[in-house]
């Protein structure tokens, strides 16, 4: 079956760092993307990592590790307008084509 | 470009109503999908498309129906109205499938009573 594991809800300061993380067990993987979720918005690209490694971009960056089945994002420097929730998903083989898993998602809040 | 839109943007429906939640998208992509969103909840796939013609079911397909006869529209039929249907909706699209970022619609709020 489908598996994607993350944090429900996180608190962090202002200025601050915070890592989000993200476990899956999944029947497939072709990659791993993150997704940024304003309340009331639709998500929005953040990061994609097919290969191990860190990307990095900005304040965000996104690690993998496929072989123990892990991701996190990691948020610097924080502000306010990072509160929003973040969703980890995973991309695998679905029939000819391949389909995109999402995780519940992290709520994150940002105070001052 | 105006991107993925939906519409509407919010209905109340009745118990056993139906509706067509409308989805079109002005980038020529290839690949359309349909995901609802619970509260507190990720995303779960309805159907998607991998080009007009061409429809498959996802996660949680009970329920709803959908047709692609053209590039550009991908709508979602819900037959009869139940309150377990009430959620938000959203569309994306992406051109050659899910190994992309995927364009998402500002989504459509259902709620059946």
């Amino acid at each position: 079956g489908q598996n994607i594991d993350q944090p429900t809800e996180m608190t962090a300061t202002e200025g601050a760092i915070v890592q989000i993380n993200c476990t899956y067990q999944t029947s497939g993987f072709n990659g791993l993307f993150w997704y940024q979720q304003h309340a009331g918005e639709a998500p929005t690209f953040l990061s994609y990592n097919v290969l191990d490694g860190l990307e990095e971009k900005g304040r965000f960056s996104s690690f993998l590790s496929r072989s123990k089945g892990y991701s996190y994002l990691l948020l610097k420097e924080l502000q306010m307008k990072d509160s929003a929730s973040y969703l980890c998903a995973v991309t695998q083989p679905s029939g000819g084509y391949s389909t995109l898993t999402f995780g519940k998602g992290t709520m994150l809040l940002v105070s001052p | 470009n105006a991107g993925v839109t939906q519409t509407p943007k919010f209905r109340i429906l009745k118990i056993g109503q139906s509706m067509t939640l409308q989805c079109a998208q002005d980038m020529n992509h290839n690949y359309m999908y349909w995901y609802r969103q619970d509260p507190g909840m990720g995303l779960k796939l309805i159907y998607y498309s991998v080009g007009a013609g061409i429809t498959d079911k996802g996660e949680v397909p009970n329920g709803y129906n959908v047709s692609r006869s053209t590039t550009e529209d991908f709508p979602l039929r819900l037959e009869l109205a139940a309150p377990s249907q009430t959620s938000v909706y959203f569309c994306a699209s992406t051109l050659t499938g899910s190994q992309e970022t995927q364009y998402f619609g500002p989504g459509t709020r259902l709620l059946v009573l």
